[in-house]
């Protein structure tokens, strides 16, 4: 299973887009790209997920180069709402049924006013 | 609109106890799963259930073990809770991914329960 490098922590403003990008060198043909978001108390929750090029839907996009060897997450004009922490992650579809997902340790967004 | 519960909220036993944390779901999935989450270290997977009385290990399965009885419910025991099994719990779970279907099925998750050991 492919590990993913984020960073940490990122700070923005309110009305800002943010990226996040992640990196996962090792990703394997069949490995889709997810990334969830994770509120405190809270479990984390899918935002979006992605194969190859882009990808939108009503809360981000999801760019992935050709190698896919990373990705970046797009949040147009943030909110405070959106502080939160944004994992990445790789997982495998196909063999089994199991799907099993690493969360790595995640980044952490503060959107400030 | 999908639904994973789970027992408490917060939860505080001793050194030694026994200990059954509970997730139930409401959509019909065949994978379960359950994950700690400590501070600097992210989700860990602890066990998961991709049918009824089906079970495998997670990446830090030991001083755990699970039981799957109903297709809706997965249970997380602690045989002799210890102090370094104070955490968060997060229970989740997912439909079934087919062979050879491209797609990657989102795992909706529980609350979490905070589980002290003293």
């Amino acid at each position: 299973l492919a590990k993913t490098t984020q960073p940490i922590s990122m700070d923005s403003y309110e009305g800002q887009e943010v990226n996040i990008t992640c990196s996962h060198n090792n990703i394997a043909t069949n490995d889709y790209i997810t990334w969830y978001q994770q509120f405190p108390s809270q479990g984390p929750r899918f935002i979006i997920q992605g194969y190859k090029t882009k990808v939108t839907n009503e809360v981000a996009s999801l760019f992935i180069p050709a190698d896919r060897k990373s990705s970046t997450l797009s949040l147009p004009r943030v909110s405070l709402s959106d502080t939160a922490v944004y994992y990445c992650l790789v997982g495998e579809y196909g063999s089994s049924n199991t799907g099993k997902l690493i969360f790595g340790q995640g980044t952490t967004l503060q959107v400030k006013p | 609109d999908v639904k994973v519960t789970q027992s408490s909220r917060y939860l505080v036993k001793r050194t030694g106890e026994k200990v059954f944390l509970e997730c139930v779901q409401d959509m019909d999935h065949e994978n379960m799963f359950w994950y700690r989450q400590d501070p600097g270290l992210g989700l860990r997977l602890i066990y998961f259930s991709y049918d009824v009385k089906m079970k495998e290990k997670g990446d830090i399965p030991e001083g755990y073990s699970v039981s799957r009885e109903k297709k809706e419910r997965f249970s997380l025991i602690l045989e002799s809770a210890s102090t370094n099994q104070t955490s968060m719990y997060l229970c989740a779970s997912s439909p079934m991914w087919l062979a050879g279907e491209r797609r990657f099925y989102e795992q909706y998750f529980g609350p979490g329960t905070r589980l002290t050991v003293t």
